[in-house]
């Protein structure tokens, strides 16, 4: 199916444990982005990538890892889970081309638990 | 500093009444994009509306315009005739970088729209 599509959608995990949120798009978009949802403070970029093998940090990267071997794969990973990773992480995708009208398309989403 | 601020957390509105949901921004870059995207209940994101910062008129689609204020920093998302679907979270983001490789889509707090029958 073309899209973006994220997996887990739902994942409990327990404090300390390495976990990794996969996101895979069929677009070839050039850029890819990973945020997390957390009440009052909205959608907080934690990194995002231009091309395969070109990564960046957002505001909030510590914890975090990323990887970009593929164009269409953007995996996230926790290598030591927190409680206050406990969120809703969300990946994206778009083509960059400054100010013309490419939109951000997203995923579904993973609600991620950590206990 | 606050990429983009969306001083509204909650609204309620009348059907069928217009409202105007805020959006102020920081970019020192001459090159942006501005984009509304609503989260419904469900949780997935929608892209609503964009406007681009060369764009000399305000971005409209549909029931949504975008009140674009270059001097004053601000993108207000207009929507007229409310209806009962628009209630949902809805996003301010800004794209920004004017190089390949350092382009960052950046989201504000989000303000909860509720519409009363």
């Amino acid at each position: 199916d073309a899209g973006i599509t994220q997996s887990p959608r739902y994942k409990i995990t327990e404090t300390g444990r390495q976990v990794t949120l996969m996101c895979h798009q069929t677009w070839s978009h050039s850029y890819m982005f990973w945020y997390r949802q957390d009440l009052g403070h909205g959608l907080r970029l934690i990194y995002y990538s231009a091309a395969a093998d070109i990564t960046d940090k957002g505001e909030v990267p510590d914890g975090y890892v990323v990887s970009r071997s593929k164009t269409e794969n953007f995996p996230l990973t926790l290598e030591s889970a927190t409680r206050s990773q406990t969120s809703v992480y969300f990946c994206a995708s778009s083509e960059g081309t400054g100010v013309e009208n490419t939109e951000a398309f997203f995923g579904q989403g993973t609600r991620l638990t950590v206990v | 500093a606050q990429k983009i601020t969306q001083t509204q957390p909650g609204m309620f509105v009348q059907e069928k009444e217009a409202v105007t949901l805020d959006c102020t921004y920081d970019t020192s870059d001459q090159s942006y994009g501005l984009f509304w995207y609503k989260q419904p209940s469900s949780g997935e994101m929608i892209f609503l509306i964009y406007q681009g910062s060369y764009d000399e008129q305000n971005a409209t689609e549909g029931r949504y315009s975008l009140n674009f204020q270059k001097a004053r920093k601000s993108a207000n998302l207009v929507i007229s005739a409310s209806q009962l679907g628009d209630s949902a979270m809805y996003f301010c983001a800004m794209r920004e970088g004017q190089n390949f490789g350092n382009e960052k889509l950046t989201f504000g707090t989000g303000t909860r729209l509720t519409i009363i029958p």
